[in-house]
């Protein structure tokens, strides 16, 4: 089954900085990227997401890049700011049947500091 | 229109006591999944569902059951809790042939 390898575990960045979130998968059928974040207390929630016919997306601050080749992806934040602080968990979602799952990586608590 | 919506939101048990975590979603999803999730951990999915009246199981499946009578709700069972199932629970639906996936708000389950 699909495994997805997430790095670091912990991040943190001076505001304004940019970071960056790795992750890596294991099955080369997985065709679906999101990316969640979730605040201290609070239910995961999408930020952004990548199809496996798409190498790099954008949204504002937020992008996200994927090496199909390679199988992995990366999530960058630039211009961090306060409110980035929280856990941000990759995933991966397979194609070959119904029972297709996303599954998650471990997670990365991201600090971002004053 | 409310979501995933997860009934308790906190509860504490003792050894050896039942419950049952229910989830429901008004998006006529049909996929439902469990997870649990705990420190350093991300996020293992317990059990799932593709449908009404079908279960399967996830990484991490025993000591749970499920149950799936109707589409929109999807039922964690602890027959018998123990310390190591004290977790933050979260359940998620999606549509077949979706990819995004909505979380409910958790529910906070200690076992003492």
């Amino acid at each position: 089954g699909e495994n997805v390898e997430q790095h670091p575990s912990t991040l943190s960045v001076q505001e304004g900085d940019s970071a960056v979130i790795k992750c890596t998968y294991s099955d080369s059928a997985s065709n679906y990227f999101p990316w969640y974040k979730q605040e201290l207390g609070k239910r995961p929630q999408l930020i952004i997401d990548i199809r496996s016919n798409v190498g790099e997306k954008k949204d504002q601050r937020i992008a996200v890049t994927l090496n199909k080749t390679a199988k992995h992806f990366s999530l960058h934040i630039t211009e961090t700011q306060p409110e980035d602080s929280a856990v941000y968990f990759c995933a991966a979602k397979g194609s070959r049947n119904r029972d297709d799952k996303i599954i998650f990586g471990k997670g990365t608590r991201l600090h971002i500091l004053p | 229109n409310a979501g995933v919506t997860q009934t308790p939101k906190f509860r504490v048990l003792k050894t050896g006591q039942s419950m049952t975590l229910l989830c429901a979603q008004d998006m006529n999803h049909e996929y439902m999944y469990w997870y649990r999730q705990d420190p350093g951990m991300g996020l293992r999915l317990i059990h799932y569902s593709v449908g009404e009246g079908t279960t399967a199981k996830g990484e991490v499946p025993d000591g749970y059951n499920v149950s799936r009578l109707k589409k929109q709700n999807f039922l964690l069972g602890l027959e018998s809790a123990a310390p190591s199932q004290t977790s933050v629970y979260f359940c998620a639906s999606r549509l077949a042939g979706g990819n995004i996936q909505y979380f409910g708000a958790g529910t906070r389950l200690s076992v003492l």
